[in-house]
Parts: C-alpha cells; sequence; structure tokens
C-alpha cells in the first residue's frame, strides 16, 4: 500500500508570497493532519480534517489554512510568506477521526527568502 | 520552560551498545506517551505508544513510564547503525488521536557507529 505522499517536496519562496501544499493520503484513510516543523519549536499542529470538514486547528494565524477534497487529499496555505515561515511541513493521515496511529509523509521543505 | 523537555544530543553510540533517550515534562495531566523515529528526509513513524506509568516491550525497544517523576524513557537493545536518527517523545493528557492536545519534544538526534 503506497505512503503519505506530499508534493513538492522542496519550495522556495519569497516573503509576502503565497504557497500550496498538496497531501495524498494512504488509501482509505480519511483524516489528514498538518504539522510545522523546526528546529527551535519542533512538531506543531496546524490543522486536521476529516470528511472535509476542519476538526481541529492549532495556535496559528489565518494566514495558514488548509482543505480537504471528497478523495481525502488535502491542501494547505500559506499567504504573505514570512521569513518565520520557512520549515518542513508534514502531513499525516489515519483511518479515521481520533486514531492513535497516524502516519506521516516525507513533508515539504519551504524555504522563504 | 516548554512543556517537553529532550536532550537534542547528538547522541553517538557504537554498534551493539545500550541506548537510553529520555524526555521529562512539567504537565502532570499527561497520560498518553509515544517516541516517533524519525529518519533524515522523512517524516516520523510510531515506534511506541503506552498509556499512564509502566513498562512496554517490542523487539529491541522498550518505553518506560515514570509517572512520579515525570520522565519518560526509550531504551534500544543492540543497537544497528538503521538505528541512526532523530527520536521524538509526544505526549498528551487526552486519548490518542486528539492531534492539537499532542505536545512534541525537540527531538534527540542518535548516530549508531559500526
Amino acid at each position: 500500500k503506497a505512503g503519505v505522499t506530499q508534493t513538492p517536496r522542496y519550495l522556495i519562496k519569497t516573503r509576502g508570497q503565497q504557497v500550496t501544499l498538496s497531501c495524498s493520503p494512504i488509501s482509505g484513510h480519511r483524516s489528514v493532519s498538518w504539522y510545522q516543523q523546526t528546529p527551535g519549536q519542533g512538531l506543531q499542529f496546524l490543522f486536521e480534517y476529516f470528511s472535509e470538514t476542519q476538526r481541529n486547528k492549532g495556535n496559528f494565524p489565518g494566514r495558514f489554512s488548509g482543505r480537504q477534497f471528497s478523495n481525502s487529499r488535502s491542501e494547505m496555505n500559506v499567504s504573505t510568506l514570512e521569513l518565520g515561515d520557512s520549515a518542513l511541513y508534514l502531513c499525516a493521515s489515519s483511518l479515521s477521526e481520533g486514531a492513535e496511529t497516524q502516519y506521516f509523509g516525507p513533508g515539504t521543505r519551504l524555504l522563504v527568502l | 520552560q516548554k512543556e517537553v523537555e529532550q536532550d537534542p544530543g547528538p547522541l553517538s553510540v557504537p554498534e551493539g551498545a545500550i541506548v537510553s533517550l529520555n524526555c521529562t515534562y512539567s504537565n502532570s495531566a499527561f497520560q498518553y506517551f509515544m517516541w516517533y523515529r524519525q529518519y533524515s528526509r522523512k517524516g516520523p513513524e510510531l515506534l511506541m505508544y503506552t498509556y499512564s506509568s509502566g513498562n512496554k516491550e517490542d523487539g529491541r525497544f522498550t518505553a518506560q513510564v515514570d509517572k512520579s517523576s515525570k520522565y519518560i524513557s526509550l531504551f534500544i537493545r543492540d543497537s544497528q547503525p538503521s538505528d541512526s536518527a532523530t527520536y521524538l517523545c509526544a505526549m498528551s493528557a487526552a486519548p490518542g488521536g486528539n492531534n492539537r492536545k499532542l505536545i512534541w519534544g525537540l527531538g534527540t538526534s542518535l548516530a549508531v557507529n559500526p
């Protein structure tokens, strides 16, 4: 069974631009969560989607948004990029909302110049 | 002070050594404890999941929770070069799966040398 895929794997943007990252969960998984990982802050939860609805949201500004499609694929968008948004963005999928085990993708490494 | 503290290392050991990785925490409400392994250029993968205090063993890996000391450990026996990775602890007061309430350590980088 194919794992979680994320595209693109690497991205370079400049301040003020916006970016869209994509995540395809494991087949049959309906819950998708997004995380930001930085050396200083570690993993921080962004949001979780299940059945196309945002179920949980972390403490990030409104510039960070996401959505989930009917096929469970998810996208996250960051508008008006700041230097501090440079990070590894990880997507994780699980069978259902609240499932104990989540499977992470390889991440998208975003560099904001 | 962070809710979860984890020594970033790096920790370097010879092949076959017993490795001890640790996290301390301040929130006494934490009851669910996890260890993840993250290889370079990969996402984290769940290694161990424990509830409350006690030990849990899975092959060469043993997870230990001491709630009285607010301290959790992951032991790796007969360490292999393939164990070289960053190990992240994560914990929560809520049942597993509530990702919003999951608090992560920064990770410990481990290198096992042949």
